[in-house]
C-alpha cells in the first residue's frame, strides 16, 4: 500500500522542549516537504529536499530542522527556539520539484 | 515574494448548481497549477492539475487557465454536499522549493 504516513498524529510539547514529527513515504519520490497550516491561512513552507542528504530553507524555517538520511525519510524536528508551534504540520512528497505534490495525513502539535 | 489570492468565502451553492472557485497569481513563471480539496481537520487532497492555457475536464471538475491575466479557476458541475470543503489553489515557479498556496475558499454546498 503506497503512501505517506506521518507520526504521531497528534503531539504535545512542553516549554523548552524539543520535538521529532515523523514523515515516511514509499512512493520512490525524490522530493519532499514540510508545510505548517495555521487557522484562517494557507500551507507554508518550512523546509524541502529534493534529494538524499540535501535540504533547503523554506519561508519559515526558523525553530525548526530537518535531515534527509533515506529517501524515504524527512523528520522536522520543532526546537524550543520555535515560540509559537501549536498548528498543523504536513509533509508532502512529489516526484519532481514540479510536479504533483502527495500529502500525509498531518500532525497536530499542541504546546503544554 | 510570490503569491496567491483566492477569496476565502464561505461560497454557498444549491446542490446541483455548479460552484466556480477562482484564484490569481502574481508570478508569470509560475509554471503548473493545482487544485486541491481539504475537508476540516485533514490533509489536502488532489483534484486536478493543468500545465496549459485553456480548460481541462476531469468528470464533474473542470479547471481553467488563463496565463496572460494569471488566473486559474475551478467549476464543479453538480455539485453535492460532499464537496463542501475548503479549495486551495497552488503554484509552482521555476525554482524547486515547493508550491506557493492560496489560503483557500470555503465552499458550502446547501441541500
Amino acid at each position: 500500500d503506497g503512501g505517506i504516513t506521518q507520526s504521531p498524529k497528534y503531539l504535545f510539547r512542553k516549554e523548552g522542549q524539543n520535538v521529532t514529527l515523523s514523515c515516511e513515504q514509499n512512493l520512490n519520490h525524490d522530493a519532499m516537504y514540510w508545510y505548517r497550516q495555521d487557522p484562517g491561512q494557507g500551507l507554508r513552507l518550512i523546509y524541502y529536499s529534493q534529494i538524499v542528504n540535501d535540504f533547503q530553507k523554506g519561508d519559515i524555517a526558523e525553530g525548526y530542522s530537518v535531515s534527509r538520511e533515506k529517501k524515504e525519510s524527512f523528520p522536522l524536528t520543532v526546537t524550543s527556539a520555535q515560540k509559537n508551534p501549536t498548528a498543523f504540520y504536513l509533509c508532502a512528497s512529489s516526484i519532481g520539484s514540479l510536479e504533483t505534490q502527495y500529502f500525509g495525513p498531518g500532525t497536530r502539535l499542541l504546546v503544554l | 515574494q510570490k503569491e496567491v489570492e483566492q477569496n476565502s468565502g464561505p461560497l454557498s451553492v444549491p446542490e446541483g448548481a455548479i460552484a466556480s472557485l477562482n484564484c490569481t497569481y502574481s508570478d508569470r513563471g509560475s509554471q503548473s497549477f493545482f487544485w486541491y480539496r481539504q475537508y476540516s481537520g485533514k490533509s489536502p487532497e488532489l483534484i486536478m492539475f493543468i500545465y496549459s492555457n485553456g480548460d481541462k475536464e476531469d468528470g464533474r471538475f473542470t479547471a481553467q487557465l488563463n496565463k496572460a491575466s494569471q488566473y486559474v479557476s475551478l467549476l464543479i458541475r453538480d455539485s453535492q454536499p460532499s464537496d463542501s470543503a475548503t479549495y486551495l489553489c497552488a503554484v509552482t515557479g521555476g525554482g524547486a522549493d515547493g508550491l506557493t498556496f492560496g489560503k483557500g475558499t470555503h465552499l458550502i454546498i446547501q441541500p
